[in-house]
């Protein structure tokens, strides 16, 4: 069975850091591309990052760029999000979501770890 | 970056409704749209990809339209189990977007 199990969201101060993880099992990470997605309290979904299987492709919505950086260990099946300069504006539910190679949609999602940023 | 349109936000239907959702893409994004549900609390689901494709597991009731700027997410009998909150996705140019979400209410 697919599984994908985020964890390390929390209460973070702006301008703080968070480092959030999506272990996979079920299936074989690396021959998967991987996301981020999120969704702010009540709000509708905002995709945040993607990294190819092999970590050779790597692209950032605008609101998050220079800011977060994707990362993954195919070797640990983890996948990994490193979040910096957080703003009020991140608070979210953060999901990570499996994408089929060269499919461009997302068929498995986790159960989301939630992030909040306040002072 | 390419905007997705869905409408309408909201929508209130009875159980065996035929119920239509709506997304127009701000420019052509031929077959790169998938639709998914969402309930409270929970992970998306997929649904419908390559806009028309239906993902495995997925009760026939739903099916999936268009290409270009507007697709369509249609339930042919609406049930109890479908009362949740439906979103389009496209890929463009690196860069995925979602629309603004539906939410199919009981009347």
């Amino acid at each position: 069975e697919v599984q994908l199990v985020e964890s390390g969201g929390g209460l973070v101060k702006p301008g703080g850091s968070l480092r959030l993880s999506c272990a996979a099992s079920g299936f074989t990470l690396s021959n998967y591309d991987m996301n981020w997605v999120r969704q702010a309290p009540g709000k509708g979904l905002e995709w945040v990052s993607f990294i190819s299987s092999l970590s050779s492709y790597i692209y950032y919505a605008d609101s998050v760029k220079g800011r977060f950086t994707i990362s993954r260990d195919n070797a640990k099946n983890l996948l990994f999000l490193q979040m910096n300069s957080l703003r009020a504006e991140d608070t979210a539910v953060y999901f990570c979501a499996r994408m089929p190679k060269g499919s461009y949609y997302f068929d498995y999602w986790g159960q989301g770890t939630l992030v909040t940023v306040s002072s | 970056d390419v905007q997705m349109t869905q409408s309408p936000s909201t929508l209130s239907a009875s159980v065996g409704d035929r119920v239509t959702i709506t997304c127009r893409a701000s420019q052509s994004i031929s077959s790169w749209l998938a639709w998914y549900q969402q309930k409270p609390g929970k992970a998306p689901k997929l649904l419908i990809y390559k806009a028309s494709s239906l993902e495995s597991g997925v009760p026939s009731r739903f099916s999936g339209s268009g290409s270009g700027t507007e697709f369509t997410l249609t339930i042919s009998s609406l049930q109890p189990d479908d009362f949740a909150a439906y979103y389009c996705q496209q890929y463009n140019s690196y860069s995925w977007t979602f629309g603004q979400g539906t939410k199919v209410e009981i009347k």
